[in-house]
C-alpha cells in the first residue's frame, strides 16, 4: 500500500522552531517529487513547498521563504520540513503528499502545528 | 500566481441529484488541473487528475472536464457519502495553488 505518515507537530511559541517529518512507504520514494500542504483551522488548502526526487530542486510559497526549509533523506524514505521563526498564522494542519501525475496522491493524515504563547 | 475561483461556494442538493462544480483559472493551466474531496476531520483525497482522469477507485459517477481556464467536476447522481468539500488545484506553474473550495451539502 502506498502511504505517507507525518509526525512532529505540536505547540510552539511565536518565533520558535519545529521540524516535521514524513515517512513514505509502498513506492520508490526517491523517484517522486514530494510536497507539504497546510490547512489553517476552518480554512482551505495552501501548498507550502515541494522538492524534487533527488533533492536538487525546491520550491516554496512566498509566505514561508527564508523561514521554512524542505529536505529529504531518500535512504530513509523520509521528507522533512524545518520551520523557523514561526508565526501565529503558521498554525495549521500540515499534510505531506506525494506528487503524482501533476496531482497530490496520497496524502498523509496530517500533523497539527499550533503557534501560540 | 494563478488564482483559482470555485463556484458556487456552497451547493445544496439531495441524494440522487446531479452536482456541477466549477473552477476557473486566472490564466491557462492547460490540463494540469486536479480535484480533491475532503470530508470533515479527514485529509483530502484525489478524485480527478489531468482535468478528466479519475483516480484509482473513484466511482464512475465522478467526471471532470475542461482545459485552459474553465473546468467542471460533475457528480452524476449524488450518494450520501458525496457530501463534502471539493477543491480544485493547478499544477501548471509555481506557486501551486488551490481554489477556495465548494461545500456540497444536503
Amino acid at each position: 500500500e502506498v502511504q505517507v505518515v507525518e509526525s512532529g507537530g505540536g505547540l510552539v511559541q511565536p518565533g520558535g522552531s519545529l521540524r516535521l517529518s514524513c515517512a513514505g512507504s509502498g513506492f520508490t520514494f526517491s523517484t517522486y517529487w514530494m510536497s507539504w500542504v497546510r490547512q489553517a483551522p476552518g480554512k482551505g488548502l495552501e501548498w507550502v513547498a515541494d522538492i524534487r526526487g533527488d533533492g536538487g530542486e525546491k520550491q516554496y510559497v512566498d509566505s514561508v521563504k527564508g523561514r521554512f526549509t524542505i529536505s529529504r533523506d531518500n535512504a530513509k524514505n523520509s521528507l522533512y520540513l524545518q520551520m523557523n521563526s514561526l508565526r501565529a498564522e503558521d498554525t495549521a494542519v500540515y499534510y505531506c503528499a506525494r506528487d503524482w501525475s501533476r496531482s497530490f496522491d496520497p496524502w498523509g493524515q496530517g500533523t497539527l502545528v499550533t503557534v501560540s504563547s | 500566481e494563478i488564482v483559482l475561483t470555485q463556484s458556487p461556494v456552497t451547493l445544496s442538493l439531495s441524494p440522487g441529484e446531479r452536482a456541477t462544480l466549477s473552477c476557473r483559472a486566472s490564466q491557462s493551466v492547460s490540463s494540469y488541473l486536479a480535484w480533491y474531496q475532503q470530508k470533515p476531520g479527514q485529509a483530502p483525497s484525489l478524485l480527478i487528475y489531468g482535468a478528466s482522469n479519475r483516480a484509482t477507485g473513484i466511482p464512475a459517477r465522478f467526471s471532470g472536464s475542461g482545459s485552459g481556464t474553465d473546468f467542471t467536476l460533475t457528480i452524476s447522481s449524488l450518494e450520501p457519502e458525496d457530501f463534502a468539500v471539493y477543491y480544485c488545484h493547478q499544477r501548471s506553474n509555481w506557486p501551486l495553488t488551490f481554489g477556495q473550495g465548494t461545500r456540497l451539502e444536503i
